[in-house]
């Protein structure tokens, strides 16, 4: 089964750090491309950062550009979150992405979450 | 950036309705654009890819289609696990950003 578990969400003061991980099983983990997408309480979706099958190329949305750092271990069917300067608008469910193969086939296979709490 | 627009936010809608949602992109961004169905307490799901492309496993009624920077999901026939909202989503360029969401409810 083709699976995407994220873990390390917690509740963090403002201006803290924290790293969520993703581990993914059964599939080829370094033949896919993966994203962050977060949705803060009650609100629509939001694409946070990408990264490509090698890790050498990495997208950021605008709002977490600078502060976020999205990083992959294909050895350990890995992703990761580096969150610094956390705000309270971070707080969030944030999800791990596979995608189809490439962007053109869209985000395929999403994990549960996992929850971000920033907050005082 | 590119920007997405959605239009209904919100549809009251029936079982049997025909239900058409809009998306419209800030730019060309070709047919890079897919949809998501999200029920409440669940990750969203993938509906189309490519604008016209229907996703392994998901039901026939739903359909896609795209004309410059405007695009459409169709449910041609509301079923009961339908009620739930719709996202477009752009991959032409980093950030792939989603539209604000429209939610299918019951009428």
């Amino acid at each position: 089964e083709v699976q995407l578990v994220e873990s390390g969400g917690t509740v963090v003061r403002p201006g803290g750090s924290l790293r969520l991980s993703c581990e993914g099983s059964g599939f080829s983990f370094e033949d896919y491309g993966m994203t962050w997408v977060r949705q803060g309480p009650g609100k629509g979706l939001e694409w946070v950062s990408d990264i490509s099958l090698n890790g050498r190329s990495a997208g950021y949305a605008d709002s977490v550009m600078g502060r976020f750092t999205i990083s992959r271990d294909n050895s350990k069917n890995s992703l990761f979150l580096e969150m610094n300067n956390l705000r309270v608008e971070d707080t969030a469910l944030y999800f791990c992405v596979r995608d189809g193969g490439s962007s053109w086939y869209g985000m395929e296979v999403w994990g549960q979450g996992t929850t971000v709490t920033v907050s005082s | 950036d590119i920007q997405m627009t959605q239009s209904p936010s919100s549809l009251p809608a029936s079982v049997g309705d025909r239900v058409t949602i809009t998306c419209r992109a800030s730019q060309n961004i070709d047919r890079y654009l897919n949809w998501y169905q999200q029920k409440p307490g669940k990750a969203p799901k993938l509906l189309i890819y490519a604008a016209t492309n229907l996703q392994s496993g998901v039901p026939s009624r739903f359909s896609g289609s795209a004309s410059g920077t405007d695009f459409t999901l169709t449910i041609s026939s509301l079923q009961p696990e339908d009620f739930a909202t719709y996202y477009c989503q752009h991959c032409h360029s980093v950030p792939f950003a989603f539209g604000p969401g429209s939610t299918v409810d019951l009428k």
